[in-house]
């Protein structure tokens, strides 16, 4: 069976600081992978999708940036964190149902990130 | 711009009773239309899904209706439990075997009170 990994599961850390979160699936391969961030009554926003390796779009501009390095591992950073981006930070992969083309996304546990 | 509006964004309904979330889309191609539900502190899980082929599915206590000519769907939790409090994410995609990417709606908290 499939699972996401994702971690570290809360993180503080200062303004200004670096910011690693990693993700890795185990049981299937190239799936497409997400990370999506939830802000309180905002909902789910995505912010990078990736359909292969090395192969990253970003949704919206920001201060992060992710990186896919190998099939299963998708990692979101950020050289200098802002207030602004704390929040709760999701990793997901998806796959198609066959002929009907419905794209299940599967989410990790979520990582808390505190930018103080 | 491609957006799904959901609606209450908070709901408090008690045990036994039934609890209604309503969502509204705008782009016509969407043909997918997934419900996913979140307990605190965890990630979102798919709940049910329905294709605009069907009005409504069913799938225990959970049903999706859906109105394609009102561009609406919406999520009906029967005989609601207070494992049911969570919060209900709708969203919707166009279908594309393989890259199509879910657009979500901003979230409805639901609390079962005894």
């Amino acid at each position: 069976s499939q699972t996401i990994h994702q971690w570290p599961a809360t993180l503080v850390q200062p303004v200004g600081s670096p910011l690693s979160l990693e993700c890795t699936v185990e049981g299937t391969s190239n799936p497409n992978l997400y990370w999506y961030r939830q802000a309180a009554g905002r909902g789910l926003q995505l912010l990078f999708y990736s359909v292969g390796i090395g192969q990253i779009s970003s949704e919206v501009p920001q201060n992060l940036s992710a990186s896919r390095p190998q099939d299963r591992q998708f990692i979101l950073s950020s050289k200098k964190l802002l207030l602004s981006d704390s929040g709760f930070y999701l990793c997901a992969w998806s796959v198609t149902l066959g002929r009907s083309g419905a794209n299940v996304l599967t989410f990790g546990a979520g990582s808390r990130l505190t930018v103080l | 711009q491609q957006q799904v509006k959901q609606s209450p964004q908070s709901l408090i309904v008690q045990k036994g009773g039934i609890s209604i979330i309503n969502c509204a889309y705008e782009n016509t191609a969407f043909d997918y239309f997934p419900w996913y539900q979140q307990f605190p502190g965890k990630g979102p899980a798919l709940l049910i899904a329905i294709r605009p082929d069907v009005s409504e599915k069913k799938e225990g206590r959970f049903t999706i209706s859906f109105n394609k000519s009102a561009k609406q769907f919406s999520l009906h939790i029967m005989d609601s439990q207070p494992g049911d409090s969570a919060t209900y994410f709708c969203a919707a995609s166009i279908g594309n075997f393989g890259n199509e990417k879910l657009t979500f709606g901003t979230g409805t908290r639901l609390t079962i009170i005894p």
